[in-house]
Parts: structure tokens; C-alpha cells; sequence
């Protein structure tokens, strides 16, 4: 199976500061790699697909970069409305398996 | 707009088997553009990837549950399913459905999420 460590944990940062959350996988993905944002209570969604795409309808402030086993999310301009859990994902092979989680909570 | 909703008993004793039921609407679950994907969530913790199916009914699972798991697929009723035997506390969490686009690779579309307890 292929591991997924993200970094770092947790994170405070306040708004419109850029953030940077990293995803390390244990053997190379090629792009098969997406981040989803969580909010308390509510279902994960897609921000990024292929490592770097956006998904419809999601903030240009959101970006994605990497290949092989390091991808980066990036927020620009922090918002209050970020203020979440993000997950990265490998569908490179099954079992697709995610990251531990990132959560970005206000300073 | 497709979507999706969990459902299901909300309370499981341990050992029995857990069985769950995603409803998608708005799309037809038999198209070969989708897996259809079950992923579940313990409280205050990350996400575990549990399986998807396709609808040919081609499965995957996660190893760490294959022995006790079934994703099935109904086209008739436009439902996948899932059933977990054998089920202990360590099984208690929200469980999700989700649609899996195979050009992108990604999981587009999830259910609302359904908590399930396992308790006796």
C-alpha cells in the first residue's frame, strides 16, 4: 500500500496569509494526486485534482504543484471561510489512500 | 446536479454485520465514466479509503478490511451498497459514499455521511 504523510498537522495563520501544506507518498504517483477540503460536520470536497488542477467552481486562491512523491498545496490569500481540514489523496493504486490531515485554524 | 445520500441502520451490535445503502440521483450509476466508492471517518480522525465498484461490478478493496467486506452494485434501483461483517467498536465512524470520475481520478461528489455506532 502507499503511504501519504502530510505536514505539517495543524497550522494557525491568519487572514490573507498564504499557506503551504505538503504531501509526501511513499513511491511515485506520477499526478495522481487530489486535495479535499473539510469543514466540522461536513463532507470532504475537491479543491484540486491531478495535482494541480482546479476543480470547478473552487477559489483561484487555491493552487496545487508536485509530481512524483511531493505535492504542495498552496492558499493564497487566507479567507475565514478556509479555515478547515485538508486531506491529500493518491489514486495512483488502490486502496487510494489519504493523508492524515492538515488543519489550518486562525491565529 | 448528482447526488448522493447515505443510509442505513445507525446503531450496529458487535459482530453482526453492518450494511449501508448510497442512493444516487441525478446520474446514472451505470455509466463506465465512475467507480462508486465508500470511505469512512472515525471520530476526530482522518480518512480511511474502504473500497469502490464499478458498474460492471468489478470491486477494489483496502486489504485491511477485504476480509470482511462487500461493495455490491444495483443498476436497477441506482444504489451501491456495502456490508461490513464481523463489525467491533474499532468499526464506529461516519461512512461516506462517493462518486470516482476515471478521467480525473478524483472523488467529485460525496453523500452527506452517515454516523454509524457500533455498540451493544
Amino acid at each position: 500500500d502507499i503511504q501519504m504523510t502530510q505536514s505539517p498537522s495543524s497550522l494557525s495563520a491568519s487572514v490573507g496569509d498564504t499557506v503551504t501544506i505538503t504531501c509526501r507518498a511513499s513511491q511515485r504517483l506520477s499526478s495522481f494526486l487530489h486535495w479535499y477540503q473539510q469543514k466540522p460536520g461536513k463532507a470532504p470536497q475537491l479543491l484540486i485534482y491531478a495535482a494541480s488542477s482546479l476543480q470547478s467552481g473552487v477559489p483561484s486562491r487555491f493552487s496545487g504543484s508536485g509530481s512524483g512523491t511531493d505535492f504542495t498545496l498552496t492558499i493564497s490569500n487566507l479567507q475565514p471561510e478556509d479555515f478547515a481540514t485538508y486531506y491529500c489523496q493518491q489514486s495512483y493504486s488502490p486502496p487510494h489512500s489519504f493523508g492524515g490531515g492538515t488543519k489550518v485554524e486562525i491565529k | 446536479q448528482v447526488q448522493l445520500q447515505e443510509s442505513g441502520p445507525g446503531l450496529v451490535k458487535p459482530s453482526q454485520t453492518l450494511s449501508l445503502t448510497c442512493t444516487v440521483s441525478g446520474d446514472s450509476i451505470s455509466s463506465d465514466t465512475y467507480y462508486w466508492t465508500w470511505i469512512r471517518q472515525p471520530a476526530g480522525k482522518g480518512l480511511e479509503w474502504i473500497g469502490r465498484v464499478y458498474s460492471g461490478g468489478n470491486t477494489n478493496y483496502n486489504p485491511s478490511l477485504k476480509s470482511r467486506v462487500t461493495i455490491s452494485i444495483d443498476t436497477s434501483t441506482n444504489q451501491f451498497s456495502l456490508r461490513l461483517t464481523s463489525v467491533t467498536a474499532a468499526d464506529t465512524a461516519v461512512y461516506y459514499c462517493a462518486r470516482f470520475v476515471r478521467v480525473t481520478t478524483a472523488l467529485d461528489f460525496w453523500g452527506l455521511g452517515t454516523l454509524v455506532t457500533v455498540s451493544s
